[in-house]
């Protein structure tokens, strides 16, 4: 059965901290990990990774996939208190268009 | 912009009603989905259809129905509610086959009594 584990489970830091988020997974097939950002309401994409070592960015954002160690990390530099939600993870395997998610972090950022 | 729209955003029942959880994509995707989120337990899936006419069970398909309307459409049914099935629902498109991200709806709050 595929896993995936998020940690911590949430974190509180202040307006300006760099934080990292960890995602580790078990998956037969691995074919791609994705990571969401749950505000309210609706999960949103933030980034797929797909092969080892690369890096993906989108502005403060970055995201990073390791799969000989089966883990992810993302990192959000610079935080904001928009950053404030549910970070999710999630991971596709090949042959299969469902995703395993884990139970993702809640990220509190304080002014 | 609508993306993904579900109906409605919340509804109380009781325990035996039945209720039908309605989601529209206007991205002209493939594949749509249903999960719940339940606390501590993230979202899991119910159901999926790869395209028009297919459905399939995901990892909680106990006590749910579904309907693939038309492409656009993908419909959830509870025929008996139970308090257990008390969760937020969330439907999600993709245009389908591997490395697609998903795009969510909003939700739907449903309570059971």
């Amino acid at each position: 059965e595929d896993k995936v584990v998020q940690s911590p489970l949430s974190l509180v830091v202040h307006e300006g901290d760099t934080v990292t988020l960890n995602c580790s997974y078990e998956v037969t097939n691995f074919r791609s990990l994705l990571w969401y950002k749950q505000e309210k309401k609706a999960p949103t994409f933030l980034f797929m990774l797909t092969s080892s070592g690369i890096e993906k960015k989108s502005g403060r954002l970055s995201s990073i996939l390791d799969k000989k160690e089966l883990f992810s990390i993302l990192n959000i530099t610079a935080t904001q208190t928009g950053d404030s939600a549910i970070y999710l993870c999630a991971v596709e395997a090949r042959g299969n268009e469902k995703l395993t998610f884990g139970t993702g972090t809640r990220l509190t950022i304080i002014p | 912009n609508a993306g993904v729209t579900q109906t409605p955003k919340f509804q109380v029942l009781k325990t035996g009603q039945s209720m039908t959880l309605q989601c529209a994509q206007d991205m002209n995707h493939n594949s749509m989905y249903w999960y719940r989120q339940d606390p501590g337990m993230g979202l899991r899936l119910i159901y999926y259809s790869a395209s028009e006419g297919t459905t399939d069970k995901g990892e909680v398909p106990n006590g749910y129905n579904v309907s693939r309307l038309n492409k656009r459409e993908f419909s959830l049914r509870l025929e008996s509610a139970a308090p257990s099935q008390t969760s937020v629902y969330f439907c999600a498109s993709s245009e389908g086959g591997e490395g697609q991200p998903q795009h969510f709806g909003d939700g739907t709050r449903l309570s059971i009594l």
